[in-house]
């Protein structure tokens, strides 16, 4: 059963055409659900935590939202930079595991 | 402070052999968790351990295994390799009890020929 899944699997967006990326999930009990950034060959980078619905979290041109089912990446205005693949990630209640959706690869062209 | 490590970066090994991955969390960091990243599957979950203790496993063969040290460095180990056991592997560290934000390591490339 997939826990995680994120939606589109890639974004092509021109600079400055903002958009969103979609994380669905299926965990019965929610600890917290996590946003990651990673760039071709390094780890993935630590953007957010959210744990409960309602709460939101920005950083710079991203902003994070929670709702019971689903989380959504918000990108304003985004800058060629901001190309890379975005991971989301659930941690349930029970038993601590962490689940990784299969990433959004967004590419946003001067 | 510095970030999570591991050694090595890059790594080729033929099939049946063995291999041992090292993984150093950030300092004060007690929590490690392990990650298999394929093309095809994605990240998956291989193990956890927090004070030298084997917390959390997913659901990978018995020739995966992983330990953890007093000082919380942890090592992976796959034995009898395989084809596809080529894939990158991740290691995260986290504090555990102050959130359950993971801070990834750069990952070991692993090619088994």
């Amino acid at each position: 059963e997939d826990q995680v899944t994120q939606s589109p699997e890639a974004l092509r967006l021109q600079e400055g055409e903002s958009s969103s990326l979609n994380c669905s999930y299926t965990v019965s009990g929610l600890r917290g659900l996590f946003w990651y950034r990673q760039d071709p060959g390094k780890g993935p980078e630590f953007l957010f935590t959210l744990y409960s619905a309602g709460e939101e979290k920005e950083k710079e041109r991203l902003k994070a939202t929670l709702t019971k089912k689903e989380s959504f990446l918000h990108i304003t205005a985004p800058k060629p930079e901001d190309s890379a693949t975005y991971l989301c990630a659930v941690q349930e209640n029970n038993f601590n595991k962490f689940y990784f959706g299969s990433g959004t690869k967004l590419n946003v062209k001067p | 402070k510095a970030g999570v490590t591991q050694t090595p970066r890059y790594l080729i090994k033929t099939r049946g052999q063995q291999v041992t991955l090292s993984c150093s969390p950030i300092s004060g960091h007690r929590s490690v968790s392990w990650y298999q990243q394929t093309p095809g599957q994605g990240l998956q979950f291989l193990f956890e351990y927090f004070s030298e203790t084997q917390r959390n496993k997913g659901n990978f063969p018995g020739r995966f295994s992983g330990r953890q040290f007093s000082n919380s460095r942890s090592e992976m180990n796959v034995s009898t390799l395989e084809l596809g056991d080529s894939a990158l592997y991740l290691c995260a560290s986290s504090f555990r009890d102050r959130g359950n934000e993971q801070f990834f390591g750069p990952g070991t490339r692993l090619t088994v020929l």
